[in-house]
């Protein structure tokens, strides 16, 4: 069974760039998967936030695009997120998720990453 | 504002039915069979429950069920237990802007 597990730091500065790491187990980030992050402010509603394949391909959330990039690292089964010129608007749980075409079906236990400086 | 538009809450008694509706437009709902929907308990990561209108994942109770009608889809719980109280969220595949996901605003369930 894959499991998903978010890391990175918990504090991010204002104007910073935050950064997060979803290592992959029990499976293989080449399969036929696209791979998500989605995120989730205090007590407010589920936002995607983009996805990608393991050949590089990549989608985003239009409202971030501009601030948003997702890479996959092969060799260490494992995707992440950067997302640059981060205001408190950002602070928010991460998760990622592996997808099922266009299903979430496997998560990650979430990350808490606010914005402060 | 939420893509995709969820009552705010909706609750019901042990043993009974309800049904949480999730309102798009024909770019999202409405134009594509990939409708999903997710449980989270607090503190919690969502959990799959529907995928794809109406298919449940194994080990889903088949108290849960999905359809879909125009523009609107709709999540039933049949025999409402304790557990299923949490918030729960609709998704949808877009074409309105370029390819992404959208997620409703969340609906609150309650058993009273």
């Amino acid at each position: 069974q894959v499991q998903l597990q978010e890391s990175g730091p918990g504090l991010v500065k204002p104007s910073g760039t935050l950064s997060l790491t979803c290592a992959v187990s029990g499976g293989s980030i080449s399969s036929s998967n696209w791979w998500s992050w989605v995120r989730q402010p205090p007590g407010k509603g589920l936002e995607w936030i983009g996805e990608i394949y393991h050949s590089g391909s990549t989608n985003y959330n239009p409202s971030l695009k501009s601030r948003v990039t997702i890479s996959v690292d092969k060799s260490k089964n494992q995707f992440s997120l950067k997302l640059s010129s981060v205001t408190a608007a950002d602070t928010a749980v991460y998760y990622c998720a592996k997808q099922l075409v266009y299903a979430f079906d496997i998560w990650g236990q979430g990350t808490m990453v606010t914005v402060s400086s | 504002q939420s893509a995709l538009t969820q009552p705010a809450s909706v609750s019901g008694s042990p043993g009974q039915s309800i049904t949480i509706s999730c309102t798009g437009t024909s770019s999202d709902v409405g134009g594509y069979n990939y409708v999903s929907w997710y449980q989270q308990h607090p503190g919690k990561a969502p959990k799959l429950m529907i995928y794809d209108v109406s298919n449940r994942p194994s080990g889903v109770s088949n108290r849960f069920s999905g359809s879909k009608s125009g523009n609107t889809a709709s999540l039933t719980i049949s025999g409402l237990q304790a557990e299923d109280e949490a918030d729960y969220y609709c998704s949808s595949y877009t074409s309105s802007s370029t390819l992404y996901v959208v997620f409703g605003g969340g609906t609150k369930l309650t058993v009273l």
